[in-house]
């Protein structure tokens, strides 16, 4: 068990919906990453928090967006979905500084239909 | 810009043998950690070996072993005596600590054979 929670684990949708991902790091993590995994492929960086304030944005559409709340947990909301959204979405907290490394959670599997 | 380059898509080994994976990155910062996650079946990402930029010495963890060679800014992964339980999805990453910022290569997926 990394520490890191995501739920939910499963989620089916349609097309044009909209759907909030949530993610709880580590206690006392205080940067979380999103990343998008589609099938057998690699980590797309999506965006990084780190205590409330966005760090780094990656390859994020526009249709998605994040935010850190003071608890330091995340949610990744995704709207006007496609099929193409369809994927694993991981969240990974870490401490910050040195010492650490990305503690991932299990992912949320999300299925457009 | 960072960037991290696994050049094997795929790669088999028979169980028993030794394979290396290949990692090569480029940073222009000097503070950096280097790690392989792996990520079987299951779809979960564990964290197998990492290397602090600062050392000189090659981490090992058990049959895992990195050969970091920092001027020519590579780290590959040596797993030694490969068992079935091997086969996953091997991804290198460099974390810059002062940025907090991590970057993943596309991975190599890795299959043990009987």
């Amino acid at each position: 068990d990394s520490g890191v929670t995501q739920t939910p684990k499963h989620l089916i949708t349609a097309t044009g919906q909209r759907v909030t991902l949530r993610c709880s790091p580590r206690s006392g993590d205080l940067s979380v990453y999103w990343y998008q995994q589609s099938l057998d492929q690699g980590l797309q960086f999506l965006i990084q928090y780190y205590n409330g304030e966005e760090r780094a944005k990656g390859n994020i559409l526009e249709r998605f967006s994040a935010q850190q709340f003071p608890d330091l947990h995340s949610e990744l909301n995704l709207s006007s979905l496609e099929l193409g959204d369809s994927a694993l979405y991981f969240c990974a907290s870490s401490a910050g500084g040195r010492n650490t490394e990305a503690f991932f959670g299990q992912g949320t599997r999300l299925t457009v239909v | 810009a960072q960037t991290v380059t696994q050049s094997q898509p795929e790669m088999s080994v028979q169980e028993a043998e030794t394979v290396t994976l290949s990692c090569t990155y480029d940073t222009s910062e000097n503070n950096y950690y280097l790690f392989w996650y792996k990520q079987p079946p299951s779809r979960q990402m564990i964290l197998v070996i990492r290397q602090e930029a600062y050392k000189q010495q090659n981490a090992t963890e058990n049959r895992f072993s990195v050969n970091f060679q920092k001027a020519a800014k590579s780290f590959s992964l040596k797993i030694s005596d490969s068992q079935l339980g091997d086969t996953a999805m091997y991804f290198c990453a460099i974390l810059l600590y002062n940025f907090n910022k991590f970057y993943f290569g596309s991975g190599t997926k890795l299959n043990v054979k009987p």
